[in-house]
């Protein structure tokens, strides 16, 4: 099984702040099975990122990934308040895992 | 614009079966994956398992024993069940559809892995 390790556990910033979020894999996963996704509380987790580097249809341009074998990156440009959320990798390879999760929360 | 809804049992006792059903509205059930994910109070997302229009079935190492998801495809409805239930399954589940590929202007572009959309999530309390 592919293990996802996201960092840090737990990010302060201010909105307008630049945010980067890490996900590394135990081992080489292919960037177009690399998703992130958002989610606040109370509701289910929203697809931002597929395939390492492509936003979903609907998310603003402040969102982008990048990376590739076994370290990936979230960008969120200049954060907006409602960007305060926790933030999930995810692989597909002979199974599905996702990270632990990064909150980000408002410093 | 496809939407799941998820419904089913929120409060079991150890050992009972937990049995959760997905429909899909608004969209083709056939061309992909209809997962269960599970999130325990407070902590991450865990992928249960998998089934396509077709029956067949992916699920987690971890949960296989005790797992089965199975589908309707006349009434586009997926469902689990999750057997031997202790304290350790309280989680929300949701359902998901598992993307594998997409469209641009150049066609079908294939080999990718997604979940999108989600349920709504339900809450799965095992106490005695």
């Amino acid at each position: 099984e592919i293990v996802l390790t996201q960092s840090p556990g737990t990010l302060s910033l201010s909105p307008g702040e630049r945010a980067t979020l890490s996900c590394r894999a135990s081992q080489s996963v292919s960037s177009s099975y690399l998703a992130w996704y958002q989610q606040k509380p109370g509701q289910a987790p929203r697809l931002l990122i597929y395939g390492a580097s492509s936003r979903a249809t609907g998310i603003p341009d402040r969102f982008s990934g990048s990376g590739s074998g076994t370290d990936f990156t979230l960008t969120i440009s200049r954060l907006e308040p409602e960007d305060f959320a926790v933030y999930y990798c995810q692989q597909y390879g002979s199974s599905v895992t996702f990270g632990q999760g990064t909150r980000l929360e408002i410093k | 614009q496809v939407q799941l809804q998820q419904w089913g049992a929120g409060l079991l006792k150890p050992s009972e079966t937990l049995s959760l059903t997905c429909a899909v509205y608004g969209g083709s059930f056939s061309g992909y994956y209809w997962s269960w994910i599970r999130q325990p109070p407070g902590k991450g997302l865990e992928w249960i398992g998998e089934i396509n229009h077709s029956g067949s079935t992916n699920y987690n190492p971890s949960l296989k024993s005790r797992v089965t998801i199975s589908v309707d495809t006349s009434k586009n409805q997926f469902s689990l069940k999750l057997s031997s239930v202790t304290a350790a399954d309280t989680a929300v589940y949701y359902c998901a559809r598992r993307r594998t590929y997409y469209y641009d202007s150049s066609g079908y572009v294939p080999g990718y892995n997604w979940f999108d959309p989600w349920g709504q999530g339900t809450l799965v309390t095992v106490s005695s």
